[in-house]
């Protein structure tokens, strides 16, 4: 699986978009994208994923570059909630793989 | 829904012990993963398993054993524990069906401590 590179830590006022940069130069061509985030000491949960276009849910959006070798994680209108650690991992969505997960980006949403 | 569990929750070890950590899921899922985590830092992954009877290592595998009991038990070993090894570790399943391919399910991890 590709490696990822992401910002150390960010911050963002509440109520704003919080918007998360992920680096992934060396993506295959079958490698998603995916974003999850860790808060406190729990285990990480799920956000959203992609393949090259761009995906929204309910909890966020996803925009991946043409050459997805990027991709930006939007938290529409941040919240104190959504202070928490954030990982941005590459895999074959459909097959077993190492899943490494780095160091993610901690988000600091202040009031 | 139950998800993946691990248990102990909580475990503090002497120096040289040796303990298993285990971890059940009951989604069906072929895929399973042990990763720890030290104070402020990111998810390192230990061993996986892509399915029942395979296991293969992770970024950092020295002084542990997993055993895929069944394609529902993942268990991961210290054979003689070290204070190093003083982390929180997580147990994972995934597989390729489901909603949506390919998400990783976390257990709520496992606190340990070597004195």
């Amino acid at each position: 699986d590709a490696k990822t590179t992401q910002p150390t830590s960010m911050d963002c006022a509440e109520g704003r978009a919080a918007n998360l940069p992920c680096n992934h130069s060396t993506i295959s061509g079958n490698e998603y994208v995916y974003w999850y985030r860790q808060i406190h000491s729990q285990g990480p949960q799920y956000i959203i994923h992609g393949l090259k276009n761009n995906e929204t849910n309910e909890m966020a959006s996803l925009i991946i570059t043409e050459d997805r070798k990027s991709s930006t994680l939007i938290l529409p209108h941040a919240t104190l909630r959504d202070t928490a650690v954030y990982y941005c991992i590459v895999r074959v969505g459909s097959s077993a793989s190492k899943i490494i997960f780095g160091s993610g980006t901690r988000l600091s949403i202040r009031p | 829904n139950a998800g993946v569990t691990q248990t102990p929750k909580f475990q503090v070890l002497k120096t040289g012990q040796s303990m298993t950590l285990q971890c059940a899921q009951d989604m069906n899922h072929n895929s399973m993963y042990w990763y720890r985590q030290d104070p402020g830092m990111g998810l390192r992954l230990i061993y996986y398993s892509a399915s029942e009877g395979t296991t293969d290592k992770g970024e950092v595998p020295n002084g542990y054993n997993v055993s895929r009991l069944n394609k529902r038990e993942f268990s991961l070993r210290l054979e003689s524990a070290a204070p190093s090894q003083t982390s929180v570790y997580f147990c994972a399943s995934s597989d390729k069906t489901g909603a949506p391919s390919g998400t990783i399910y976390f257990g709520e991890g496992s606190w340990l401590t070597v004195v």
